[in-house]
């Protein structure tokens, strides 16, 4: 496989469910983020993790637990979701520095809370 | 703060129609830019890209030209297709951040 993955492509779950995203990256990059991409919304930065470590948190709420055991792997819990919290959730990662390299998005888990 | 701003859409075009997404930026430094494609049901992909001032970035017939004076990273294609019609996300990396514009639908009859 190439490229950024993400599991599963789509996820249904109630309120009282526990769940997690998978994203795994075979392109040897350093960074990984979590992106929410809600309709009519711009994309919204979740988490930043630069070697396994977390960089930035975008005042996420507590119900997101995000998870990086080592660079290639990152995983998004889920626990207790609100039904607005329906969106599309992109992994990406990077081998940022500076001012250049680009973001490598994965396809996305379409997630729907109930 | 740096920052993207891209034009409203939805856009609409017939076929082999002219497209032009207005894009500026504000950035500290001397950024990166770029834009993305997303066709529906999928993630976002890098369309093309420009890492200094006069770069032009192209790719399936787009092409974009790095404008410090104006900061602008317009998208341009001279005759679209159906198969273009998609969201077009302007970006910047600046110090290791991305900022991302707020997307631009295109949608193209035919």
């Amino acid at each position: 496989e190439t490229g950024v993955t993400q599991t599963p492509r789509h996820l249904v779950m109630g309120m009282t469910n526990k769940k997690s995203l998978k994203c795994e990256q075979h392109l040897g990059h350093n960074a990984m983020y979590w992106y929410k991409q809600s309709a009519k919304k711009p994309l919204e930065l979740m988490f930043v993790y630069n070697f396994k470590e977390q960089t930035e948190n975008n005042s996420v709420p507590s119900r997101f637990s995000p998870e990086c055991p080592n660079s290639s792997h990152l995983f998004l819990h889920l626990h207790t979701l609100q039904p607005e919290d329906s969106a599309l959730y992109l992994c990406a990662s990077s081998q940022a520095q500076g001012n250049t390299g680009e973001l490598f998005f994965g396809e996305g888990s379409r997630l729907t809370v109930l | 703060g740096d920052s993207v701003t891209q034009m409203e859409g939805p856009v609409t075009l017939s076929e082999e129609a002219f497209l032009t997404i207005n894009c500026t930026y504000t950035a500290t430094g001397y950024p990166s830019l770029f834009w993305y494609v997303q066709y529906p049901g999928e993630g976002l992909q890098l369309l093309l890209k420009a890492t200094k001032a006069d770069d032009k970035g192209s790719n399936k017939g787009f092409e974009a030209t790095y404008r410090k004076e104006t900061t602008s990273f317009h998208l341009e294609k001279g005759s679209v297709q159906v198969s273009d019609s998609a969201v077009y996300f302007c970006a910047l990396i600046s110090f290791n951040k991305f900022y991302f514009g707020s997307g631009t639908k295109l949608n193209v009859k035919p």
